[in-house]
């Protein structure tokens, strides 16, 4: 079965440092998202991507938060300057089209001390 | 608002009993239903879904049902095994005003079955 890929699994930053976390989609799917888990809590949108733009994004993704899918396969989120508040679990998703299920990647656990 | 309500936070089983998960959403527009099963660390995996169009789905032991003007739906496990334990999330798919979609969740329960 096709699955959604994420790396690094683990990542610990200094407070101030820039991260990128990417993901490979399932290859047919179009549309893209990034979810967050703080320690404990629910799962929470950050942003959706379709067509190479950002479709939606919510409060949480400020201008510290950046998307790209700089190739085919890749897609990235990029926190410019992290917070200790930004440490949870990433999660990106992918779904081959509107009204399709979503298809969740392993997460990326981000620490930031 | 968009808002998704989980009931109860924690369950407690044993072996062989049902557990029963709640949820309510708000916004009535929302078309598409999935429940998550997360073990701990790992990725939500989706276990079953359900469209507005449907009343009630049925996979094995697993059962979802939709009341679409309570605004209510619910989660199903009959005959529970201690590896059905795990934390259960609801969600609602919300059209933004985009046009686009996204996932809503609940706030999750940790359903414990005791052998």
């Amino acid at each position: 079965e096709p699955e959604v890929t994420q790396t690094p699994s683990h990542q610990v930053t200094q407070m101030g440092q820039e991260v990128i976390l990417r993901c490979v989609p399932i290859s047919n799917h179009l549309y893209f998202y990034w979810y967050r888990q703080i320690l404990g809590q629910k799962v929470e949108f950050l942003v959706s991507f379709y067509n190479n733009e950002i479709s939606e994004k919510s409060e949480i993704f400020d201008d510290q938060f950046s998307v790209e899918r700089p190739d085919g396969s890749n897609f990235t989120l990029k926190i410019r300057s992290t917070k200790l508040e930004d440490s949870a679990m990433y999660f990106c998703a992918s779904r081959v089209a509107a009204d399709y299920g979503y298809t969740f990647g392993s997460g990326t656990r981000l620490t930031v001390v | 608002g968009e808002n998704v309500e989980q009931h109860p936070s924690t369950l407690s089983v044993q072996e062989g009993d049902s557990a029963v998960i709640k949820c309510t959403y708000s916004d009535s527009a929302s078309n598409y239903f999935p429940w998550y099963k997360q073990e701990l660390g790992k990725r939500p995996q989706l276990i079953i879904d359900i469209r507005s169009n449907v009343g009630e789905k049925k996979d094995q032991r697993i059962a979802v049902t939709l009341n679409k003007t309570a605004k209510h739906f619910s989660l199903h496990i009959t005959e529970t095994q201690p590896e059905d334990s795990a934390v259960y999330f609801c969600a609602a798919q919300i059209d933004m005003n985009t046009g686009f979609q996204k996932l809503v969740f609940g706030t999750g329960t940790r359903l414990l079955v005791s052998p």
